[in-house]
């Protein structure tokens, strides 16, 4: 089974500073065959649902601000929040859809 | 847009069945193109995919190893639905259970939150 390690458990950051989420999994997420990596990326509000961010490791969902960008490949990924908004307080989770069991990092919180 | 709406009981005895449905709009269950799934949030184990079902001129299921035993995933296309259900629950079971839509998941349930208790 593909696991995935996420860091930092929590990240304290200013408003308008860069915040780096780091994601790695235990086997390449890179499909050959479409030249794309199956890596997902969401942010998770209390009592709301998980919002889907970023998909295929850098294409940004619609409606999602280009603060938010992904990137990496193989099995090194990073969510990039390029200046820290008061809404983006939340906690962020990576995910693997390469194969089953489908996975989740462990999460990390962003506050300010 | 696809829409899930999800419906079940929010407290469950111990040793008891969980069950949850989750009624799709937008799609349809028995689509070629789709997959339904089942996670649950908990601060214990966090984002926990639980398992899905799919149609590909069959019905295909997958389960999480960790429930693998206890768990069913149903699709009820008279309703164009399907439904979660988790055998023989514990404390441990006590989550915020959503159904999702897709691989990477755009469409998500509104969320319930399930006590295991006595």
């Amino acid at each position: 089974d593909i696991v995935m390690t996420q860091s930092p458990d929590s990240l304290a950051v200013s408003l308008g500073e860069r915040a780096t989420i780091n994601c790695k999994s235990s086997q390449s997420l890179l499909d050959s065959f479409k030249n794309k990596n199956h890596l997902a990326w969401y942010q998770q509000k209390p009592g709301h649902p998980p919002k889907l961010l970023i998909y295929w490791a850098s294409i940004r969902e619609s409606g999602v601000p280009d603060r938010f960008s992904g990137g990496g490949s193989g099995t090194d990924f990073t969510l990039t929040i390029s200046s820290l908004q008061v809404e983006d307080v939340a906690v962020y989770y990576c995910q693997q859809y390469l194969e089953v069991p489908l996975a989740f990092g462990g999460g990390t919180e962003v506050e300010v | 847009q696809v829409r899930l709406q999800q419906s079940g009981p929010g407290l469950v005895k111990p040793s008891q069945t969980l069950s949850l449905t989750c009624a799709i709009s937008g799609d349809s269950v028995s689509s070629n193109s789709a997959a339904w799934n089942w996670v649950r949030l908990s601060p214990s184990r966090g984002l926990e995919w639980l398992g899905r079902t799919y149609y590909r001129s069959n019905w295909y299921h997958d389960y999480a190893v960790s429930v693998k035993s206890r768990i069913t995933i149903n699709p009820d296309t008279s309703k164009n639905q399907f439904s979660l259900h988790l055998d023989s629950v514990t404390p441990d079971d006590t989550a915020l259970y959503f159904c999702a839509s897709g691989w990477h998941f755009r469409d998500w349930g509104q969320g319930t939150q399930v006590t295991v208790s006595s």
